[in-house]
């Protein structure tokens, strides 16, 4: 069983639509949840940083952790086309080096 | 400006060649990290440094080696170029602390022909 699940998609939505993106992890020891947004040959950019269960909004960005259930997501807003891209989750247990990746969900969002 | 430098960007090269992937960041973080991605595939790492002359192999097996020699500089090298190396390498750092949060470069799409 892989650490980290996430649905790869592809995902297509039309400008303006609210999107969940999810992931579900086994390990309850993780502790640090984040999502990372990669467009077409680009590096992964931090776009959201979480620490244990709650929300974290920022702009049109919300994430969500619910340690019970080992469920995190990333809601976006009023999507743009230019939110189209690859978004990953990752997490880790706190001090320690590795971060635990999903596949990543390929998101369109057309206008 | 802060940030984190990979060259080149993209690489084709011939099997049996020796290649380097340079990785500098600017950031002063002391944590660098290499990872290989493949499509549809999650990231693996495959190198990491806590600090200057500290290097540890990841998750992933690799042939390539790394050097830390300076705090801002962490190259990776193949001695000898395979098909199966082609891949995308990324390079990443992180502060020292408990968060972990990664600040990626824009990665080197590596070719092996």
């Amino acid at each position: 069983q892989k650490e980290v699940e996430q649905d790869p998609g592809p995902l297509s939505v039309p400008e303006g639509a609210i999107v969940s993106l999810n992931c579900t992890y086994s390990n309850s020891a993780f502790q640090y949840f984040m999502w990372y947004r990669q467009y077409s040959r680009k590096g992964p950019e931090l776009l959201m940083y979480t620490y244990s269960s709650g929300n974290k909004e920022d702009g049109r960005f919300t994430a969500q952790v619910d340690k019970s259930s080992k469920y995190i997501s990333l809601f976006i807003r009023d999507s743009q086309p230019s939110d189209s891209a690859t978004y990953l989750c990752a997490m880790s247990v706190g001090g320690a080096n590795n971060l635990f990746f999903g596949t990543g969900t390929r998101l369109t969002v057309i206008p | 400006e802060a940030d984190i430098y990979q060259t080149p960007r993209y690489l084709v090269i011939g099997t049996g060649k020796k290649i380097t992937l340079e990785c500098s960041q600017t950031m002063g973080h002391d944590k660098m990290y290499w990872y290989q991605q493949d499509p549809g595939m999650e990231l693996h790492l495959i190198h990491y440094s806590y600090g200057v002359n500290s290097t540890e192999k990841g998750d992933l097996s690799s042939e390539s080696t790394v050097s830390r020699i300076r705090t801002e500089h962490f190259p990776l090298t193949l001695e000898s170029a395979r098909p199966s190396h082609t891949s995308q390498y990324l390079c990443a750092s992180s502060e020292s602390g408990r968060s972990n949060e990664q600040f990626f470069g824009p990665g080197t799409r590596l070719t092996v022909l």
